[in-house]
């Protein structure tokens, strides 16, 4: 059984503010990690799929981070807006097989 | 209709029915892919259909069953559930099975059984 723990489970920041949170998996049998977000009520959207030690990506105001050796991304968002308000899922891909392995999820709430 | 489309989107039924559930995926994707989302536990991956196979996550009991006629068409049939398997049915769609490209989710069919 694959451990992918995101941290942490909630969050609630002041629109403006800038934050960030982690999702840890196997540093072992490393093949991709990828990061969703779901907003209520929507489909999960992919935000980013990364497969490099050292990767670093960015979409607009939120960007990822990615340590393959000790096993953790980070995401970050900067001057949180209130339409980021969403539950951000990772998801752990390992050489051994082609199925994702997600965690519980980060629920961002940014108040106006 | 673009992207990938769930339907029904709500389902109530008891333990004795049978149903389905059917998802269609308009990307020309080669996977398909059956999740479960229980409250307060993580997304988890059921079923997984490629051209090739289909890989079947060993804890899924057999009252789940699946069946993808062609590439763009997934279907779970559902006969004699229990109450726990209550929870939301996503189903997604990707290319090469999501090793390196990103799953593409349908809205999800909220299940509930009595």
């Amino acid at each position: 059984i694959l451990n992918v723990e995101q941290s942490p489970q909630s969050l609630h920041v002041q629109e403006g503010d800038s934050t960030n949170f982690t999702c840890s998996f196997p540093s072992s049998n490393f093949y991709a990690l990828h990061w969703y977000r779901w907003e209520t009520a929507k489909s999960p959207e992919a935000l980013f799929v990364m497969t490099l030690n050292g990767d670093e990506k960015k979409k607009g105001r939120i960007s990822a981070t990615l340590n393959t050796k000790e096993g953790y991304s980070y995401l970050y968002i900067k001057g949180s807006q209130p339409e980021d308000s969403a539950t951000y899922l990772c998801a752990f891909v390992n050489n051994a097989g082609n199925m994702l392995t997600f965690g519980g999820g980060t629920r961002l709430m940014v108040k106006p | 209709e673009t992207g990938v489309t769930q339907t029904p989107r709500h389902l109530v039924m008891g333990m004795t029915n049978k149903k389905s559930l059917k998802c269609e995926q308009h990307l020309g994707h080669n996977a398909m892919y059956w999740y479960k989302q229980s409250a307060k536990k993580p997304l988890e991956l059921m079923f997984v259909y490629s051209l090739e196979e289909r890989v079947e996550n060993n804890s899924v009991p057999s009252r789940f069953s699946p069946e993808c006629p062609n590439s763009s068409h997934l279907f779970l049939h559902l006969h004699t559930l229990q109450p726990e398997d209550s929870a939301l049915y996503l189903c997604a769609s990707s290319q090469l099975r999501g090793i390196h490209n990103e799953q593409f989710f349908g809205p999800g069919t909220r299940l509930t059984v009595l």
